[in-house]
């Protein structure tokens, strides 16, 4: 098993950029979550799918956040225009029996 | 709402030693009690869960019980090794608030050889 993969790992980008981060759960897996890692504010539950439909999405900071998910294999996470305190770790996890989640190794993202 | 309680770190042990982090929580119903693990430059890991009251997570020489009485959840390990040098996190569940995972800030551990 692959386990949960995210890309890219590493972001750098400049503020006002678009960012893109793509998440594949585990095969099989019918709920994901998106989580984001400061040292201010620990891990946050941005938003989760069920069956790819958004059911949660309250821990989306603003609108600037936007989250899809177009198929049971994959998911995206999209901050636009980015800013520099929307810099951090993002992690991604998958779960089929509602109870253990899996995590992917996280997206470590640098706005400048 | 939900909540999860962890002793702040870091806790920095010798090797051998006895490991306790402390977590206690906040919330209504019955939920599911974690510890996840982060080492270095990685993501979380499960470390070990308890679904219900009096139950015992173990995995790996760290246990902890779930005690609905005292609403705690600490993680133990009788002797700590180098390689479990890490942040542990305590995480809660709650079918009354959806299938999302409820985190404590985490606490840092450096055991020292």
């Amino acid at each position: 098993d692959a386990g949960v993969i995210q890309s890219p790992r590493h972001e750098v980008t400049e503020m006002g950029q678009e960012v893109t981060l793509r998440c594949k759960p585990i095969s099989g897996h019918n709920s994901l979550f998106w989580y984001r890692q400061t040292m201010m504010r620990g891990l946050e539950l941005l938003i989760y799918f069920n069956n790819n439909v958004p059911i949660d999405d309250s821990g989306m900071p603003e609108d600037r956040f936007s989250a899809k998910m177009p198929n049971a294999s994959f998911s995206t996470l999209k901050i636009q225009p980015s800013e520099p305190r929307d810099s951090a770790v993002y992690f991604c996890a998958s779960s089929s029996t509602q109870e253990t989640q899996y995590f992917g190794p996280g997206t470590r993202l640098l706005v400048l | 709402g939900d909540s999860v309680t962890q002793m702040e770190g870091p806790v920095t042990l010798s090797e051998e030693a006895f490991l306790t982090i402390n977590c206690t929580y906040t919330a209504t119903g019955y939920p599911s009690l974690f510890w996840y693990v982060q080492y270095p430059g990685e993501g979380l890991q499960l470390l070990l869960k308890a679904t219900k009251a009096d139950d015992k997570g173990s995995n790996k020489g760290f246990e902890a019980t779930y005690r609905k009485e005292t609403t705690s959840f600490h993680l133990e390990k009788g002797s700590v090794q180098v390689s479990d040098s890490a942040v542990y996190f305590c995480a809660l569940r709650n079918s009354n608030s959806g299938y999302a995972l409820n985190f404590g800030k985490g606490t840092s551990l450096l055991v020292t050889p």
